[in-house]
Formats: structure tokens, C-alpha cells, sequence
């Protein structure tokens, strides 16, 4: 059972629009959420996060916006350039001091010039 | 920077074969992880260790072990490789601690014939 969710595998969006990639989750203990970035042939690289104790955390373009109560997070990247275009996994942990994620299966995220 | 050495980028092994995959962080973290990258499945996590010599499973731990001697290093084995084991692996490290991001290699792509 999937316990983190995202229901887009794929986004596109033009450069200097906002985009805005979605994940849901089912498990109400997560109380730490992250997104990370892969390019191909790379590894996933840590984007953002925010503890469920917060409903926004912004860093320059990127913002994570979490609704409790819907299960749900969203990021947004304001302006979109095409250099953001990658795949994009939201996670999730519930403590604990193993810092064990649960990823979703992941967006991928096109930015067209 | 931390940094997360995956020791092969591509891999080919038949089936039957005893498979090592080796993977070293350099910033004393705690925390290792291996993770499986499939298409659609996003990223699974095989097993994680939380300290030398210990470890435990994660999700999807049928088919494969691990070994960690030192702190630095983290082992994936594959006792008997099979076809579906065709894959991405994804080796990974954190402090230990809550709310601390996972550090990620640039994978081993394993191909099983």
C-alpha cells in the first residue's frame, strides 16, 4: 500500500510560470516531509522541508505548502526555469532517530523555454 | 559537501552470481541506506544500518543482505542474483537524529542477464 502518493507523473510548464507539484500521504504519524530532485543519472539531491508542526516553509524559489488535515503537500517553484525540469520525489518520516523515508513514486517536472 | 560514493556507475552480472555493491560517505554520518529505483515504484528502501555492524530492514529486503564493518562503508549483497533485481540502486547517508536529510550517491545502475 502506497503511503505516499503522487498522482502526476508528469508536469509541464513554461518558463517563468509557477509550478506546482502535489503529493498526498496516508499515514498520520509522518510529522517531517521533504522534497528531493534527480536528474538523470544522478542521485536524488534534498530540495526543501517542512516539520508538520509548520503549513509553509519557503527557500528562494521553492516553497512547500502542508495541509494536515487534507494529508496533503504541495511545492511550489516560482519562477519555473528550465534548469528545474527533473523528476521530483516528495518523502516522508515519522521520527525517530533512523530518519527512515517513505518516497513517493515521483514527478517529472518539464520546463519548456 | 558531503559526499556519497557509489563504487560502480554500471553493472552487468548473470544470473546465479553473488553481487557486491559498495557505497562510502565521508562525513561520519550515523545513518546508511540502500534504495532500489524503479520505474513507477519510486525509490524503495532494501535495508538501512544505524550504527556499525547494525542493521535493519526496510521494505523490500527478500533477495538481498548487507554488511556494514566500518562506519564509512555501507555493502549491498545480492546472494543470488535474479532478473528482477534489473535495477537502479540508490545508496544513501544521514546524521542521526530527527528531521535530517539523507545525502544520496549517484547510483548503480545493475543489470542482470
Amino acid at each position: 500500500d502506497q503511503q505516499v502518493k503522487q498522482n502526476s507523473p508528469s508536469l509541464s510548464v513554461q518558463e517563468g510560470r509557477i509550478s506546482i507539484l502535489n503529493c498526498d500521504y496516508t499515514n498520520s504519524m509522518f510529522d517531517y516531509f521533504l522534497w528531493y530532485k534527480k536528474y538523470p543519472a544522478e542521485g536524488p539531491t534534498f530540495l526543501i522541508s517542512i516539520s508538520s508542526i509548520k503549513d509553509k516553509n519557503e527557500d528562494g524559489r521553492f516553497t512547500v505548502f502542508l495541509n494536515k488535515s487534507a494529508k496533503h503537500l504541495s511545492l511550489h517553484i516560482v519562477p519555473s526555469q528550465p534548469g528545474d525540469s527533473a523528476v521530483y520525489f516528495c518523502a516522508a518520516m515519522s521520527g525517530g532517530a533512523t530518519n527512515k523515508l517513505i518516497f513517493g513514486t515521483g514527478t517529472l517536472l518539464a520546463v519548456q523555454p | 559537501d558531503v559526499k556519497v560514493t557509489q563504487s560502480s556507475r554500471y553493472l552487468v552480472k548473470r544470473t546465479g552470481e553473488k553481487v557486491f555493491l559498495e557505497c562510502v560517505q565521508d562525513m561520519d554520518h550515523e545513518n546508511m541506506f540502500w534504495y532500489r529505483q524503479d520505474p513507477g515504484l519510486g525509490l524503495r528502501l532494501i535495508y538501512f544500518s544505524y550504527d556499525v555492524k547494525m542493521k535493519e530492514k526496510g521494505d523490500i529486503p527478500e533477495g538481498y543482505s548487507v554488511s556494514r564493518e566500518k562506519k564509512e562503508r555501507f555493502s549491498l549483497i545480492l546472494e543470488s542474483a535474479s532478473t528482477n533485481q534489473t535495477s537502479m540502486y540508490l545508496c544513501a547517508s544521514s546524521l542521526g537524529g530527527a528531521t535530517r536529510p539523507q545525502h544520496f550517491g549517484d547510483g548503480t545502475r545493475l543489470s542482470i542477464l
